[in-house]
């Protein structure tokens, strides 16, 4: 199955600076990869995501880039603000050829910190 | 966005007993729904896939008997955990897709999520 790696597991950051987690998977198979945050007791929401055929994808203060020969992809949060403060959690789906639910397989998080 | 509702969103039970949660898709059809868990600082752990009129799918190590699933709709999938343990305390969380749009690829919306206390 697949194998979702993050890192670093903690970030912290000054008001202002830029942020940026990475992810590795195991399955080339995998073609969406979805990035949530998660507030404390809170449900995880969809922050971004992109699809195997894109390289990069940009919402604003945030983008996610896609490596697919390396099986790497990063998320960028610029002029980070206290509000950013959560954990973020990268995930990656199987293509619909795979023949499964082709549910999510999540990363450990990161939980970062932007300090005023 | 799609509306996922998780209910309930807290429960304190006492060891034995069985606590029902309910996953509710609101303006979609899911014929597929999705069970985590999640320990504190922790990430999300699928446990099952729920599938609408059959029986649901567990991933290795998830006991069927004791988290039982039921997808009896289109609409509502539930998690019974049964005889309810301290170590079964977590966060359960659901999701689900609607595949009802164009794209295949679509995001996952998640409930609310379910604080359980077993004491």
């Amino acid at each position: 199955g697949e194998n979702v790696e993050q890192h670093p597991s903690t970030l912290s950051v000054q008001e202002g600076d830029s942020a940026v987690i990475k992810c590795t998977y195991s399955d080339s198979a995998s073609n969406y990869f979805p990035w949530y945050k998660q507030e404390l007791g809170k449900r995880p929401q969809l922050i971004i995501d992109i699809r195997s055929n894109v390289g990069e994808k940009k919402d604003q203060r945030i983008a996610v880039t896609l490596n697919k020969t390396a099986k790497h992809f990063s998320l960028h949060i610029t002029e980070t603000q206290p509000e950013d403060s959560a954990v973020y959690f990268c995930a990656a789906r199987l293509g619909i050829s795979s023949g499964s639910a082709r549910q999510l397989t999540f990363g450990s998080g990161t939980q970062l910190t932007v300090l005023p | 966005g799609a509306v996922v509702s998780q209910h309930p969103s807290r429960v304190i039970c006492k060891s034995g007993t069985s606590v029902k949660i309910e996953c509710r898709s609101l303006d979609f059809q899911a014929t597929t729904m999705f069970w985590y868990r999640q320990f504190p600082k922790k990430s999300l752990m699928l446990m099952a896939t729920s599938n609408e009129g059959s029986k649901a799918t567990y991933e290795q190590g998830v006991e069927k008997d004791k988290f039982l699933i039921n997808h009896a709709s289109l609409t509502l999938s539930t998690l019974t955990v049964t005889s309810a343990h301290p170590e079964d305390s977590s966060f359960y969380i659901c999701s689900a897709r609607d595949f009802s749009g164009a794209a295949m690829n679509t995001e996952a919306f998640f409930g609310q999520g379910t604080r359980l206390t077993v004491v």
